[in-house]
């Protein structure tokens, strides 16, 4: 049962323009959001988190939009740039256990 | 300079033999975990332990085994009976009271 469902599975973006993935969640208890950020051969790295108290959050040209009564957020990435050619994973977790349940990820290309 | 390690990179096994990959992390994190990815897939939960000598299943545990005697250490046993084994394995670690999972940079295992 995939709990997390996100989208696209690939995405090409020009320099400077924005990238947009999505993510839907059917748990109404999770109550982390966090997004990953994994270049080929590495282990993901932690790019931007959202709880679900609030509707957006902003860290440099990175975004979470939050919707919690649709059960979606969404990762913005704002003057996209060849470097953030990358996969992208969303999760989700609940309570104190801190298992979190991944997206089957986004392969984002930038383009010069 | 602290963080978490695996070892090894990258690691052969013929069918039928067992083998073990090292996850360490001198984070003085209380959670690890194990994570198995696979192309076009999100990461899949193996196994966590919240705590030294207790480790609980993941969603695909069955032909791994685990253990959790030192808390810097959390190795991964992929035994014989794993149908599957060849794949991307993600060590991470988390602190008691975050969600804030960090990842190692992978061991990928083939089985020839």
């Amino acid at each position: 049962q995939q709990q997390v469902k996100q989208s696209p599975q690939s995405l090409i973006v020009q320099k400077g323009g924005i990238s947009i993935i999505n993510c839907a969640y059917e748990n109404t208890a999770f109550d982390y959001f966090p997004w990953y950020q994994q270049f080929p051969g590495k282990g993901p790295a932690l790019l931007i988190a959202i709880r679900p108290d609030v509707s957006e959050k902003k860290e440099g040209r990175f975004t979470i939009s939050f919707n919690k009564s649709a059960k979606q957020f969404s990762l913005h990435i704002m003057d996209s740039q060849p470097g953030d050619s990358a996969t992208y994973f969303c999760a989700a977790s609940k309570g104190s256990a801190r298992q979190l349940t991944f997206g089957s990820g986004t392969q984002l290309t930038v383009l010069p | 300079d602290g963080g978490i390690t695996q070892s090894p990179k990258y690691l052969f096994r013929k069918e039928g033999q067992n083998v073990t990959l090292s996850c360490e992390q001198n984070l003085n994190h209380d959670a690890m975990y194990w994570y198995r990815q696979d192309p076009g897939q999100g990461l899949r939960l193996i196994y966590y332990s919240q705590i030294v000598n207790d480790f609980q299943k993941g969603d695909i545990a069955e032909g791994y085994s685990v253990s959790r005697e030192k808390k810097e250490s959390f190795p991964l046993t992929v035994t014989s009976a794993q149908k599957n084994p060849t794949a991307f394995y993600l060590c991470a670690s988390s602190i008691a009271s975050n969600n804030e999972q960090f990842f190692g940079p992978g061991t990928r295992l083939t089985v020839l």
